[in-house]
């Protein structure tokens, strides 16, 4: 079955440092990848996606690039802010009986220290 | 404007009671969906509906009973709560039949006493 593994957490960072949270996925189609960010108190938003293979998704300075010949789908950010502190969720969206179904990785928690 | 609200945001409650947590989507998605999440921020999906019939249900107990009255709205029901379901509930919706990504409410704190 689908599946998706992300390093573990937590990531502690200072300020201005560069960021990566791997995530690597298993799938038997082709499915659509995507990072979601969840803040303190907060439900999970979306961060970026891509759909196909060599897609990058980008927002507010994070980047990810699908590699299907990897399998993978890391976060990256140039310069991490204080404000970035969350946990981070990479996922998966495949279609399957009923429609399309997510999974989520378990999630890694980033601290980013002033 | 909100998008995807749930009610109540906490709930502290004692042991064997029964309780409801509401949620409604306006953004015009025809599927819904509860997830629990753990101390460890663990995600796990419980249910999906699509245009008011469930399509997913996970290894759940069955004192979770999810309802849906129409697209906009799935309600969950918990009966004889015990210490184990502490944990934050999120509600969630999309286009169920494209691969358009889940938009989420901002979580049901539950506290068992």
């Amino acid at each position: 079955g689908n599946s998706v593994t992300q390093m573990e957490g937590p990531v502690t960072l200072s300020e201005e440092a560069f960021l990566t949270i791997n995530c690597t996925y298993t799938a038997t189609g082709y499915p659509s990848l995507f990072w979601y960010v969840q803040y303190p108190g907060e439900g999970l938003q979306l961060l970026l996606k891509a759909t196909k293979a060599d897609d990058k998704g980008s927002n507010k300075g994070f980047e990810a690039t699908y590699r299907k010949e990897t399998t993978s789908f890391h976060l990256e950010k140039g310069s991490v802010q204080v404000s970035d502190s969350a946990v981070y969720f990479c996922a998966l969206s495949d279609q399957g009986t009923g429609g399309f179904k997510t999974i989520f990785g378990a999630g890694t928690r980033l601290f980013v220290k002033a | 404007d909100t998008a995807v609200s749930q009610t109540p945001k906490y709930l502290v409650t004692q042991m064997g009671n029964d309780k409801s947590i509401k949620c409604e989507q306006n953004l015009g998605h025809d599927t819904m969906y509860w997830y629990k999440q753990d101390s460890k921020k663990f995600l796990k999906i419980m249910f999906s509906y699509n245009n008011k019939e469930l399509i997913i249900n996970e290894t759940v107990p069955n004192r979770f009973s999810p309802k849906s009255p129409d697209k906009a709205h799935l309600n969950l029901h918990i009966n004889s709560l015990e210490l184990g379901d502490s944990a934050v509930y999120f509600c969630a919706s999309s286009h169920g039949s494209t691969n358009q990504p889940q938009h989420f409410g901002d979580g049901t704190r539950l506290s068992i006493l």
